[in-house]
Formats: C-alpha cells, sequence, structure tokens
C-alpha cells in the first residue's frame, strides 16, 4: 500500500536552514506528481509546493517563494523540501502528499503523517 | 489568486442529522476543479471528493459534493460519530497559476 514518511523535522532559530524527507513505497514514485502542504499549531492547511513527476516543473505559494525548494530524487523515491531563511510563521507541521493519479492537478489522495518544523530562538 | 471561505466556521449536529458544508470561491473554478477533505485531530488529512461531486476511493456514499461557478457544497446525509472532524475545500487545476488553495475549514462537532 501506499506508504509516506517524512523526516528532517525539528527545532531550527529563525533564519537557519532545514530539510525535509519524504520515503515513498508502495507505488511507481517516478510516476506521480508530488506536494507538500503544511499546517501551523491549531490552524488550517496551507499548500507549499508541488513537483512534477519528473521533476520538470515546480510551483510554490507566495509565502515560501524564493525560499523554500522543493526537489526530488526517483532513484531513491524520495520527495524533499529544503527551507532556508526560515521565519516564526514557519512553524508548522510539514506533510507530503502524493497526487491521486498520474496527471498532476493538486489533488492530494495520499498523505503522510507528517513532521513538525519549529521556528525559534 | 481564487480565495475560498467556508462556512460556517463550526457546525454543530447530533449522529443521524444530515450537515451541509459550503465552500464559496471568489472567482469561478474552472472544471469543477474543486476538493473536500476531512481531517480528524492528529491525523492526517484525507480525500473525500474530488471534481466536485466525485468521491474517492473508499468514501462511503452519505458524502457527496456539488456544485460549480463559485459555489460548492459537501453534505453528509445521515451523520456518524466517525464523521465529525474538521471539513476542508481546497481548488486545483492543470493550468497556470498552479496554486491549489485551501480554504479555511468548517468543523463538524457533536451537539
Amino acid at each position: 500500500q501506499v506508504q509516506l514518511v517524512e523526516s528532517g523535522g525539528g527545532v531550527v532559530q529563525p533564519g537557519r536552514s532545514l530539510r525535509l524527507s519524504c520515503a515513498a513505497s508502495g507505488f511507481t514514485f517516478s510516476s506521480y506528481g508530488m506536494h507538500w502542504v503544511r499546517q501551523a499549531p491549531g490552524k488550517g492547511l496551507e499548500w507549499v509546493a508541488v513537483i512534477w513527476y519528473d521533476g520538470s516543473n515546480k510551483y510554490y505559494a507566495d509565502s515560501v517563494k524564493g525560499r523554500f525548494t522543493i526537489s526530488r530524487d526517483n532513484s531513491k523515491n524520495t520527495l524533499y523540501l529544503q527551507m532556508n531563511s526560515l521565519r516564526a510563521e514557519d512553524t508548522a507541521v510539514y506533510y507530503c502528499a502524493r497526487e491521486m493519479t498520474t496527471v498532476t492537478t493538486g489533488v492530494s489522495g495520499y498523505w503522510g503523517q507528517g513532521t513538525l518544523v519549529t521556528v525559534s530562538s | 489568486e481564487i480565495v475560498l471561505t467556508q462556512s460556517p466556521g463550526t457546525l454543530s449536529l447530533s449522529p443521524g442529522e444530515r450537515a451541509t458544508l459550503s465552500c464559496r470561491a471568489s472567482q469561478s473554478v474552472s472544471s469543477s476543479y474543486l476538493a473536500w477533505y476531512q481531517q480528524k485531530p492528529g491525523q492526517a488529512p484525507r480525500l473525500l471528493i474530488y471534481g466536485a461531486s466525485s468521491r474517492a476511493t473508499g468514501i462511503p456514499d452519505r458524502f457527496s459534493g456539488s456544485g460549480s461557478g463559485t459555489d460548492f457544497t459537501l453534505t453528509i446525509s445521515r451523520l456518524e460519530p466517525e464523521d465529525f472532524a474538521v471539513y476542508y475545500c481546497q481548488q486545483y487545476g492543470s493550468s497556470l497559476p498552479y496554486m491549489y488553495t485551501f480554504g479555511q475549514g468548517t468543523k463538524l462537532e457533536i451537539k
């Protein structure tokens, strides 16, 4: 079955960097677009970034554009989110999610359990 | 950027009742690219509805979606105890700009 396992979260100081990983299994990773979605404590969902199945296209929410970079290694079945210049408002649980189908439209059919990032001095 | 506004913020109902949740978009959502997700405390979201009215795999038929343009509705025909959760709508699409925004959520609580 589809499994997505995020890692790399933790406590980081403002202005520093952190890289999240998402290990995928149970499906052909290289065939699906992938997303990062975050949720601040007690708040709603915020879409962060998408990457096409082959890495050819990447798009970001305005709130992270220029600071975050989404990438993938299809040989390792792993999705990444490089987060630079972190701010307090980036504190959230970060979920990786897989497209419902092999066509990248934005519908997230499968989700990991999330990893918590806390930005604090 | 399309802004999605969900109402009500909180809905208090009893098991067995019918729930109607609304999602209004600031501009027309093309091709009814509107999805609904359910999230329970401490869990990841779960896809319920896509394409405004198509149920995702394994979703019970008491969940139904409807609407087009700027007004969309999620209906739960007869509430089960496990349906009490937070529900989010999301607009998506296959053309620029790729901004997959979510609504702020509706909390469905037991009355």
